[in-house]
């Protein structure tokens, strides 16, 4: 259990729809990235908060957005759901934004968009 | 660009024989993580290497980093099953990690 939570584990909607994600980080954790995988592929960075800032933008596109909330808490908001939106989105938390801080990843939500 | 590569892209071999995956960069890097994901799950941190020429070790795998930094390798001896999964590898960036594509593996019973 690397002791990040995130909700729901399956989503499934419809083609112009909104959703939210949300993350729970590590306690004590203050940076929360968060990325999107496809089928077969490897980890895209979207975004990264720490301590309720925003401190990188990565290929996230403008439909989605995100923010970290007085208690570290994430939600990654994605609008105007379309086919190509359908992925793995996870949540990593670390200790601060060293780049060799290890980040403890969520076991992700399975978005379908239909 | 910092771009990492990864290889092979999918490696399906039979349990209890040795096998290498490679990461790459044309740039140094001054530390590489790997990490093992499987399916269903979250990838989980393995090791972090920091210096050149730097080797660790973990039960059956070792890693090394290349004494230039711009590589590193993940051997795994007397596979098994329990080692199936995708195998990625980051570096960093501006305090940020750049991810491989990863290594896809299946080890058959």
């Amino acid at each position: 259990d690397s002791g990040v939570t995130q909700t729901p584990k399956h989503l499934i909607t419809a083609t112009g729809q909104r959703v939210t994600l949300r993350c729970s980080p590590r306690s004590g954790d203050l940076s929360v990235y968060w990325y999107q995988q496809s089928l077969d592929q490897g980890l895209q960075f979207l975004i990264h908060y720490y301590n309720g800032e925003e401190r990188a933008k990565g290929n996230i596109l403008e439909r989605f957005s995100a923010q970290q909330f007085p208690d570290l808490h994430s939600e990654l908001n994605l609008s105007s759901l379309e086919l190509g939106d359908s992925a793995l989105y996870f949540c990593a938390s670390s200790v601060g934004v060293a780049n060799n801080s290890p980040l403890h990843f969520g076991n992700g939500t399975r978005l379908t968009v239909t | 660009t910092q771009l990492l590569e990864q290889s092979p892209q999918f490696l399906s071999i039979q349990e209890g024989e040795n096998l290498t995956v490679y990461c790459n960069s044309s740039s140094v890097f001054s530390s590489l993580q790997w990490y093992r994901q499987e399916p269903g799950e979250g990838p989980v941190l393995l090791v972090t290497v920091v210096t050149g020429g730097e080797v660790k070790k973990l039960k059956r795998l070792t890693f090394q980093f290349g004494d230039a930094r711009k590589d590193s390798s993940l051997h795994i001896t007397a596979a098994q099953p329990g080692d199936t999964g995708l195998y990625l590898c980051a570096r960093d960036s501006n305090y940020q990690l750049i991810w491989g594509a990863g290594t896809k593996l299946i080890i058959k019973p």
